[in-house]
């Protein structure tokens, strides 16, 4: 099963207005990673995050970690049309065959002017 | 700078036929990796590579699926003969570590008719 599922699924907000997506991962992390996909498009990194990092910030990202509870969330400040894509958390955990980034299930954001 | 090239970006064949997806990584990026993305299975690693060398190849659904790098700059993901559930987005990704960020091209859309 996929190392990473997140909540919600769907989320819906103004523009102007925070957003926070959560991901939930079952197993030893090396480092845990954000990803934006645009509709049609690759997905591109936003941040990561070491195991032994409790919070990160990049810009209007904020990014926590509680490896205790093996969780991660995502916040997007003061959001953004542009904003509007499907945000994947990705896990990167040591496997019999290597390093390996396993993708959650995606929240899909829309922002609305 | 380049990002990573993947064509074609769209391809529509028939049930049998052999299909090839072409990548070029970004130059200096030693790690190469081949995804599926499908709405009911997300994004699934299917092989990855090191310094051209195939590391895991346990996502690689059965033996109608092989995917070579012949050099630094290349990589083939070939599907032979194609089936209608083949049909997804295909992505590939390159970094310069395994546990460092990944950056993806625009994938190569796939549908077996």
């Amino acid at each position: 099963s996929q190392q990473g599922e997140e909540d919600p699924q769907a989320l819906s907000i103004q523009e102007g207005e925070n957003a926070t997506m959560n991901c939930s991962y079952k197993t030893s992390i090396n480092n845990l990673q954000w990803y934006r996909q645009n509709s049609g498009r690759g997905l591109v990194h936003l941040i990561l995050i070491r195991s032994n990092e409790r919070e990160k910030h990049s810009g209007r990202l904020r990014v926590t970690l509680d490896t205790s509870k093996k969780s991660s969330s995502l916040l997007i400040t003061a959001s953004r049309a542009a904003d509007t894509a499907s945000y994947f958390c990705a896990t990167n955990h040591r496997t019999g065959g290597g390093n390996k980034l396993t993708f959650g299930t995606g929240t899909q954001l829309k922002v609305e002017l | 700078d380049a990002g990573v090239i993947q064509s074609p970006r769209h391809e529509v064949t028939e049930m049998g036929q052999e299909v090839t997806l072409r990548c070029k990584p970004i130059s200096g990026h030693d790690y190469l990796f081949w995804y599926r993305q499908t709405m009911m299975r997300g994004l699934e690693l299917l092989i990855y590579f090191n310094n051209n060398v195939p590391i895991d190849d346990s996502g690689m659904p059965e033996d109608r699926f092989s995917a070579k790098m012949p050099n630094a700059s290349f990589s083939t993901l070939k599907i032979q003969p194609s089936e209608p559930r083949d049909s997804a987005v295909y992505f590939c990704a390159s970094s310069s570590q395994v546990n460092q960020p990944q950056h993806f091209g625009d994938g190569t859309r796939l549908s077996i008719l």
